[in-house]
């Protein structure tokens, strides 16, 4: 069964700090990423994904996640962090032609002004 | 559009109690489906259904069961509370391509006592 792992559970930065939030799947075929953000006390929304070509996706907020085939990878970045990125961020899989995600547990960013 | 409704947004039961959580959407997606969130866990899906009167177990049905009797509603009924079933519940929904992004509803938030 596929399962993505998110190896940063917790993370604290300050802002202007840069960001880089782990996400790895087990799936060999192909996929399809996303990542997706909660906001304290809000629903979970897009930020992000990738379906094909250009391995470099950008997103809302300045956000953007690169894949790594060979790594089975899809790490999000944001080069300056700010206290509204405070967030929870999930990371989905979507293998072969599934339409059902697999979601990682969730990283914790708590970003200090 | 609303997108994802969900109701209540709390609830306190008792345990053996039951109840219903209600999830509608207004954007005609097939794919519906329910998560509960709890800290460290993640996103787990519950049930999840393709379409009207088409219903399926996710990784943790026990305790819960789901009809999809239009392609708009998709309620989750707790037959039996639990306090093991104190979480927050989310529902989903979208297409069933394998890039459709999923949205949200705003969570209901279930306390077992």
């Amino acid at each position: 069964a596929q399962s993505v792992s998110q190896h940063n559970h917790h993370v604290i930065l300050s802002e202007a700090a840069s960001l880089e939030l782990g996400c790895n799947y087990s799936y060999g075929g192909t996929v399809n990423l996303f990542w997706y953000v909660q906001y304290p006390g809000q629903h979970l929304q897009l930020l992000l994904k990738y379906f094909s070509g250009d391995p470099l996706v950008k997103g809302i907020k300045g956000f953007e996640a690169e894949f790594i085939k060979s790594k089975f990878s899809f790490n999000l970045r944001k080069p300056s962090v700010q206290w509204s990125d405070t967030a929870e961020y999930f990371c989905a899989v979507n293998e072969g032609g599934s339409y059902i995600p697999t979601f990682g547990r969730g990283t914790s960013l708590i970003v200090h002004p | 559009n609303a997108g994802v409704t969900q109701t209540p947004k709390f609830q306190v039961l008792k345990t053996g109690q039951s109840m219903t959580l209600q999830c509608a959407q207004d954007m005609n997606h097939e794919y519906m489906s329910w998560y509960r969130q709890d800290p460290g866990m993640g996103l787990r899906l519950i049930h999840y259904s393709v379409g009207a009167g088409i219903t399926d177990q996710g990784e943790v049905p026990n305790g819960y069961n789901v009809s999809r009797s239009t392609t708009e509603d998709f309620p989750l009924r707790l037959l039996s509370a639990a306090p093991s079933q104190t979480s927050v519940y989310f529902c989903a929904s979208g297409g069933i391509v394998k890039q459709e992004t999923q949205y949200f509803g705003p969570g209901t938030r279930l306390l077992v006592l």
